[in-house]
């Protein structure tokens, strides 16, 4: 298996409301991101995950939180969210380990397209 | 501090024409270089990666990419573009970490070949 895949493909929320968006991938990867992708732009990193232990974390707001139950598995909670906030959220992993080894390339999932009214 | 700049918004190509996306980079120690591919409503998808060894890189879909050290790029190329490959591509450069890597992409271009 050779895929990230990301649920729910598509997500309208309102400001108020509490949602997830889930990631999984079955490669064995010890790496996972969030990025936020705006139309024509280029990806933004939010989080990553190295180890299941949180990584980097480029000073997101509280309203997004990450969680990695287990090495499969990326959510990202979303609370309070903001129209702005609305974008194509894109999950990554990639094998982790020395990067001179060439095993550094990123695999994308294909998104969640979320829009809050 | 590492970055990528790609200097075209737009590259527009007749099908069957070599097809070149442009890419130079700022880093401080060895660069590792990346192409990726978004397709419309997609994720991204990886084309090919310098990390050391040969200056001509081979990858996916017949794209390949030159490290060029003294000019400081790593263009994109394609010998004969198809009308499938228009999408949007990313230049990316990576720091290596310990075990993870962050990815700094450049602005994107968008290449358009036409039938």
């Amino acid at each position: 298996d050779t895929e990230v895949t990301q649920t729910p493909k598509h997500l309208v929320m309102g400001m108020t409301n509490k949602k997830s968006l889930k990631c999984e991938q079955h490669m064995g990867h010890r790496a996972m991101y969030w990025y936020k992708q705006k139309a024509k732009k280029p990806p933004e990193l939010m989080f990553v995950y190295s180890y299941e232990k949180l990584s980097i974390n480029e000073s997101v707001p509280s309203r997004f939180s990450p969680e990695c139950p287990n090495s499969s598995l990326l959510n990202l909670h979303l609370h309070a969210l903001q129209p702005e906030d609305s974008a194509l959220y894109l999950c990554a992993s990639s094998r982790g380990g020395a990067l001179a080894e060439g095993l550094g390339e990123q695999f994308f999932g294909p998104g969640t397209r979320l829009t809050v009214l | 501090a590492q970055s990528v700049a790609q200097p075209e918004d737009q590259v527009n190509v007749a099908e069957g024409n070599p097809l070149t996306v442009k890419c130079t980079y700022s880093v401080s120690g060895n660069p590792y270089l990346f192409w990726y591919v978004q397709y419309p409503n997609r994720g991204l998808q990886f084309l090919l990666k310098y990390i050391t060894g040969d200056n001509l890189v081979k990858g996916s879909y017949g794209f390949e990419a030159e490290f060029n050290k003294s000019q400081t790029s790593f263009h994109l190329k394609k010998p004969s573009a198809l009308v499938s490959d228009s999408a949007l591509y990313f230049c990316a450069v990576s720091l290596a970490r310990s075990n993870d890597y962050k990815l700094s992409f450049g602005a994107g271009t968008t290449v358009t070949v036409r039938a």
